[in-house]
């Protein structure tokens, strides 16, 4: 089944802790990116890659890290989490990036940092 | 910059009423339309697009067609049922860009 994974669904943390959420998608896509969701404020891409080894920043970069060495998978680092990076995260894949494919979105990663 | 604004929520609506979601949109180059759908606990969806002016896009029996003249995209479907409640999303993306831009997001509740 074609998908995009996110794992995990739920984390809880504490400030500082680094975390990793991953990321993984079995379409052979070349785009991937990350969202995080907040109330009130849609969804704000954090980082977008159109392909192996390369990376770049989105909208709100600052506090994450990526990074993509294989074209399957996607991690979003979190090197020192802070209480406002408290949100619900989502990976998304596509084909590739001409501005007209479709978005193919993993299920979510809630993270709270307490 | 672009951007793009939708009215906000909650919509509550009755079975079978019909549903109107605004999206109005800026954009410095040629968009393409699209709406999302969230559902409960899941990830965003595509639900419909529309990559040029007067293209209409539809799916499970949704609508919405890419107006230039008033730069909108709204969404419109004639009988909702209980399992369109959802979030809904407006989005765009511009020819030479990088990245998809979304509004925030209208939140619908359906009634039974």
């Amino acid at each position: 089944e074609a998908q995009v994974t996110q794992n995990p669904r739920y984390l809880i943390t504490v400030t500082g802790k680094k975390l990793t959420v991953t990321c993984s998608q079995n379409m052979n896509h070349e785009y991937m990116s990350w969202y995080r969701q907040d109330p009130g404020l849609g969804l704000r891409q954090i980082y977008y890659s159109m392909n192996v080894e390369v990376t770049d920043k989105g909208d709100v970069p600052e506090g994450y890290k990526v990074s993509r060495k294989e074209k399957r998978n996607f991690p979003l680092i979190l090197e020192s989490p802070s209480p406002n990076q408290t949100s619900l995260y989502f990976c998304a894949s596509s084909l590739s990036w001409q501005g007209t494919e479709k978005l193919f979105f993993g299920s979510g990663t809630q993270l709270s940092v307490l | 910059g672009d951007s793009v604004t939708q009215m906000e929520g909650p919509v509550t609506l009755s079975e079978e009423a019909f549903l109107t979601i605004n999206c109005t949109y800026t954009a410095t180059g040629y968009p393409s339309l699209f709406w999302y759908v969230q559902y409960p606990g899941e990830g965003l969806q595509l639900l419909l697009k529309a990559t040029k002016a007067d293209d209409k896009g539809s799916n499970k029996g949704f609508e919405a067609t890419y107006r230039k003249e008033t730069t909108s995209f709204h969404l419109e479907k004639g009988s909702v049922q209980v399992s369109d409640s959802a979030v809904y999303f407006c989005a765009l993306t511009v020819w030479g860009d990088d990245k998809i831009i979304f509004g925030k997001g209208t939140r619908l509740h359906i009634l039974p």
